[in-house]
């Protein structure tokens, strides 16, 4: 149980352009997803906070109007990367709480994004 | 904020031999401690947890130790096998924010057969 994956596994896209990357609970509903960010040979950084049915909660330093969160259903959450720079690129990780854990959080896959 | 340090970023053992990494971190209203292991290219897997009324736990060759008056928490791993061998992270969070994950920077453990 508390299988979560995203789509797509990897993505290259040109400078300007946006991405979304999506981040499924497969077997759980999940009210709580997280987005985090990892450089290479580097720890995660959370990103923001994705409430099922109300805003993300973005943390400090990350432009929400960049990174745009949507989580339209209690199993999808969508990242979008806009007008996205070289800089962007980086592996982007979701993770989903099931429901009646309060602390445990499990991780997609990751999504590597490029940026040319 | 909470500050999460990992130590050692490098770990090779041979194959046997135990394994132990350790975290701290600074905001005494932290009261939850996951490990986390990462094989390259994928997900991080919980492989254990502890939380702050809880001294000490153990699953099969896993076990986890909290020093909470030194702000310490530990990872051991005995008789180490070569798929040990991958990144592990530490983690906190606070009671009072238990959505915020904070992680350390990593530890590349390297089991050699």
């Amino acid at each position: 149980g508390a299988v979560v994956s995203q789509h797509p596994s990897w993505v290259i896209c040109k400078s300007g352009t946006s991405v979304k990357i999506e981040c499924r609970s497969l077997d759980f509903q999940a009210t709580t997803m997280f987005w985090y960010r990892q450089f290479p040979k580097q720890s995660l950084m959370l990103m923001a906070t994705s409430n099922e049915g109300s805003k993300a909660t973005y943390e400090q330093g990350v432009e929400k109007d960049k990174f745009l969160i949507n989580h339209a259903s209690l199993t999808l959450s969508t990242l979008t990367v806009t007008s996205a720079h070289p800089e962007d690129s980086s592996f982007y990780i979701c993770s989903a709480r099931p429901p009646g854990l309060v602390l445990e959080q499990y991780f997609g896959p990751g999504t590597r994004l490029t940026v040319t | 904020g909470e500050n999460v340090e990992q130590h050692p970023s490098t770990l090779s053992v041979q194959e046997g031999d135990s394994a132990v990494i350790k975290c701290t971190y600074s905001d005494s209203a932290s009261n939850y401690f996951p490990w986390y292991k990462q094989e390259l290219g994928k997900r991080p897997q919980l492989i254990i947890d502890i939380r702050s009324n809880v001294g000490e736990k153990k699953d099969q060759r896993i076990a986890v130790t909290l020093n909470k008056t030194a702000k310490h928490f530990s990872l051991h791993i005995t008789e180490t096998q070569p798929e040990d061998s991958a990144v592990y992270f530490c983690a906190a969070s606070s009671r009072y924010n238990f959505n915020k994950f904070y992680f350390g920077s990593g530890t590349k453990l390297n089991v050699k057969p």
